[in-house]
């Protein structure tokens, strides 16, 4: 059964760098064809694609926020981490991480990140 | 702004058939397959079609999606109450060179 959950900071200020970790377990970041991708969600609108890592460490992010993201894996933990520099009140959403493989895709359940001083 | 658009809003009453509407380019849907994800309220998405028409397992075959052009859509046949949801659509963009989303239907039972 593949699950993956993601955990963070709950409460960032402004212009402070976000962290996000997301463990998973089912599923190994190694095989071939496999990512991990991050998606958030600001209340009460749509979902928006951040950034995805492939198993041999392809990575590619959205073209709006390529300036402020880096995503990385560590295979031997089962993580992927995500950071956001530069946080706005408008980054405040839920940030959910999906396992891609096969042209399906399993998500984590969010966890939500507010920006406010 | 969303790539990909979609409806804000459809509506039906139990038992009907309804579809849903994705409408993209040549960078993303033309050239990429579609994948259709359910958000119960409150929860986090849940993929209901990928490959522009296959079903996880689980999904009940009330749910169909079919891809024509740069144009897809999600059909649900014999509506339900607890289909009451969001519904959004997404494919891979060649220019963008990122998954994109559509955004987002909210579907309503009457």
């Amino acid at each position: 059964q593949i699950t993956l959950k993601e955990s963070g900071p709950t409460l960032v200020k402004p212009t402070q760098t976000l962290t996000l970790t997301c463990t998973f377990s089912g599923f190994s970041l190694s095989t071939s064809g496999v990512g991990v991708g991050w998606i958030r969600q600001p209340p009460g609108k749509a979902l928006e694609w951040l950034a995805l890592i492939y198993w041999d460490d392809d990575k590619r992010y959205s073209p709006s926020l390529k300036s402020r993201l880096t995503i990385t894996k560590d295979t031997s933990k089962n993580q992927v981490v995500l950071t956001m520099t530069n946080m706005d009140p408008v980054d405040t959403a839920t940030y959910y991480c999906a396992q891609i493989y096969g042209g399906m895709d399993v998500w984590g359940q969010g966890t939500t990140v507010t920006v406010s001083s | 702004q969303s790539v990909l658009t979609q409806p804000p809003s459809a509506s039906g009453t139990p038992g009907q058939r309804v579809t849903i509407s994705c409408s993209g380019s040549s960078s993303n849907i033309g050239s990429n397959t579609v994948n259709w994800y359910q958000q119960l309220p409150g929860t986090a998405p849940k993929l209901l079609i990928y490959s522009n028409n296959q079903r996880p397992s689980g999904v009940p075959d009330r749910f169909s999606g079919s891809k024509s052009g740069t144009s897809a859509s999600l059909a649900i046949s014999g509506l339900q109450s607890e289909d009451e949801a969001d519904y959004y659509c997404a494919a891979w963009d060649d220019s963008l060179n990122v998954r994109v989303f559509g955004g987002g239907t909210k579907l309503t039972v009457l």
